[in-house]
């Protein structure tokens, strides 16, 4: 059982370029959602679903876009990278009653943009 | 959805017990309490859960009073590998997945 899968681990783009990160869960969850977390902050909702077909902004969408087409794929794709998006991204999946376990995140994406 | 504060950071030493409390006064009906851990350079990780008087598992002890506008967490002696990040969140967790994530507490452990 893998659990939540995050690829890359790393990455540097230049200013402009375009990129997708890969997040995949092997749990059958229902919710899944990306998080930004820059230095020495706590973590930020980009966009999240609820099930497949269905995605929504979270407090900072701009600049990012999401498509849940499986329950187990959600990739979060950069238009065209800013500076300003260097940061560690998160992955987080979860079953639609959380009960006890809550969210299960990634290891994480750290982006590099120059 | 409910706003929460902690305190940016908290010292200890090990061995002691160590309670972080969580003020959210305007927490509505619906709404779950759940703390997260977060260590350095690595996803957060879930601790506990709950909705209103104590809750108690193998890592920590949330306590919740009957009006519900605070939560606290507790662990038990501590130890050097607690020194994390803890967040706490408040959100009714049955509907949707937006789950929005406070500044945190950062809890440095001492030997």
């Amino acid at each position: 059982n893998a659990g939540v899968t995050q690829t890359p681990k790393f990455q540097v783009l230049k200013t402009g370029q375009s990129m997708t990160l890969q997040c995949a869960q092997d749990m059958n969850h229902e919710y899944m959602s990306w998080y930004r977390q820059d230095p020495g902050m706590g973590l930020r909702l980009i966009h999240y679903s609820v099930g497949a077909g269905i995605t929504d902004q979270g407090e900072v969408p701009n600049g990012y876009n999401v498509s849940r087409s499986t329950t187990e794929d959600f990739p979060l794709r950069l238009l065209s990278a800013a500076p300003s998006q260097t940061s560690v991204y998160f992955c987080a999946s979860s079953y639609r009653w959380q009960g006890e376990y809550g969210y299960t995140f990634g290891s994480g994406t750290r982006l590099t943009v120059v | 959805l409910a706003k929460t504060t902690q305190p940016i950071s908290m010292d200890s030493y090990e061995g002691q017990e160590v309670n972080i409390t969580c003020s959210h006064n305007n927490i509505a009906t619906n709404d779950y309490i759940t703390w997260y851990q977060q260590f350095p350079s690595q996803g957060p990780r879930f601790i506990i859960q709950g909705y209103k008087t104590k809750v108690t598992n193998e890592v920590a002890s949330l306590f919740i009073p009957a009006d519900r506008k605070s939560s606290t967490l507790s662990l038990p002696r501590v130890s050097l590998s607690d020194t994390a990040v803890y967040y706490c969140l408040v959100g009714d967790i049955r509907q949707g997945g937006k789950l929005i994530f406070g500044q945190g507490t950062e809890l440095s452990v001492k030997p």
